[in-house]
């Protein structure tokens, strides 16, 4: 089944902790991209990543540090989260291919920074 | 001003009815559109692209108005299980931007 699954779904943590939101397809995308989605202020991008060792900063990048080594894998790092990093975060991977351009997203990741 | 603008709604409309949302864009280097669809707070999910030749896939309708920097989605016959928020997106390359969404509940 063509999936994005992330990790965890919930993480309450404390500031200043390091802590890495897992995400991995099995679509063989090129493209990858994190979101964060907080209300009133819809999804914003974060980061994303047109290929392996490529990545380049979304609208919103302070605070947080991507890789992507592998082509199905692509972890979000916070490397001291602080409580505005409160929030639901997605990741995606995206077909541009035969036409057709759709993102798949995961499931969410809930963070709670306190 | 936003790069991507929706009228946040709420729409409330009765089944059966027809309801239309829009969306402007700022960048006009833009090159992709689209219509995603979230229900309560999971995952989006793709509802449509968008062409400047226009689309239809049964129900809905999806418009894109380069000069005029615009999107549009038409839902006919609404049902029940259109209820959801409706995400307008653009993107340049790799970038994509969201708009904030338009809610919308259809009520028997």
């Amino acid at each position: 089944e063509a999936q994005v699954t992330q990790n965890p779904r919930y993480l309450i943590t404390v500031t200043g902790k390091k802590l890495t939101v897992t995400c991995s397809q099995n679509m063989n995308h090129e493209y990858m991209s994190w979101y964060r989605q907080d209300p009133g202020l819809g999804l914003r991008q974060i980061y994303y990543s047109m290929n392996v060792e490529v990545t380049d900063k979304g609208d919103v990048p302070e605070g947080y540090k991507v890789s992507r080594k592998e082509k199905r894998n692509f972890p979000l790092i916070l490397e001291s989260p602080s409580p505005n990093q409160t929030s639901l975060y997605f990741c995606a991977s995206r077909m541009t291919s035969g036409g057709a351009d759709t993102q798949y997203f995961g499931p969410g990741t809930r963070l709670t920074v306190l | 001003r936003k790069e991507v603008e929706q009228d946040p709604g709420p729409f409330n409309v009765p089944e059966g009815a027809t309801v239309a949302f829009n969306c402007t864009y700022s960048n006009s280097a833009s090159q992709s559109f689209f219509w995603y669809r979230q229900d309560c707070r999971k995952e989006p999910k793709l509802l449509m692209s968008v062409y400047s030749s226009g689309n239809e896939d049964g129900r809905f309708t999806a418009q894109l108005n380069r000069a005029s920097q615009y999107i549009s989605l038409l839902i006919r016959d609404s049902k029940l299980s259109d209820s959801a928020t409706y995400l307008c997106v653009v993107t340049n390359a790799g970038k994509s931007t969201f708009g904030d969404g338009t809610t919308l509940t259809v009520k028997p």
